[in-house]
């Protein structure tokens, strides 16, 4: 059974750092071809992609969002990080990690339940 | 940067058939999009549907299907339920970059 659960602050103020952890379980980020991607969706709008890591570190990112991004791992805790810097009341959102894989493209699968975060002072 | 458009809103009778599409301002869509969808309920995760233009997951009930209609993604879904009322959201792969459309809300009355 593949799961995945975000967790994080669930407040931080504006210009703070944001880190989130994804830990799943029922696969592993040291197998060939498969990755964890964070996307985030702000309350009553749409989806948006943030970040991608790959099980050879590859790492993609939103360009519009690449400077205030980074996505890491650590694989022998099956748990994928997501540091955003300079936080904003505008980032407030849902924010989802989801299982991928390389496709071809980036293909996704098995998602978190998503964890709300809010900035605000 | 390329926008990914999706019509706002569509209506379907139960047991009827509705395309929902997806186009990007940069240009046709074609396979190499790779294009994703997604349904996503209110208060619930997204659910993947379709990956890779038209491959189904598992889970993936058969009355949806993915395909390229012109030169847009789409996602049909032919006799519509009333559990399949819910945003609907397509995401395009390019460059090794991707990007969500704005989702269309699909009401089945």
């Amino acid at each position: 059974q593949i799961t995945l659960k975000e967790s994080g602050p669930t407040l931080v103020k504006p210009t703070q750092t944001l880190k989130l952890t994804c830990t799943f379980s029922g696969f592993s980020l040291g197998s060939s071809g498969l990755g964890v991607g964070w996307i985030r969706q702000p309350p009553g709008k749409a989806l948006e992609w943030l970040a991608l890591i790959f099980w050879d570190d590859e790492k993609r990112y939103n360009p519009s969002l690449k400077s205030r991004l980074t996505i890491s791992k650590d694989t022998s805790k099956n748990q994928v990080f997501l540091t955003m810097t300079n936080m904003d009341p505008l980032d407030t959102a849902t924010y989802y990690c989801a299982r991928g894989a390389y496709c071809g493209g980036d293909c996704y699968d098995y998602w978190g339940q998503g964890t709300l975060v809010t900035v605000s002072s | 940067q390329t926008v990914v458009t999706q019509e706002p809103s569509l209506t379907v009778s139960p047991g009827g058939t509705v395309t929902l599409t997806c186009a990007s301002s940069a240009g046709p869509v074609n396979s190499g999009y790779y294009t994703s969808w997604f349904q996503q309920k209110p208060g619930q995760p997204p659910t993947s549907l379709i990956y890779k233009t038209n491959y189904k997951h598992s889970w993936t009930p058969a009355r949806f299907s993915g395909s390229l209609v012109g030169d847009k993604g789409a996602l049909t879904l032919s006799g519509a339920q009333p559990e399949d009322e819910a945003d609907y959201y397509c995401l395009l792969y390019n460059a090794g970059a991707q990007m969500f459309g704005g989702g269309t809300k699909l009401t089945v009355l």
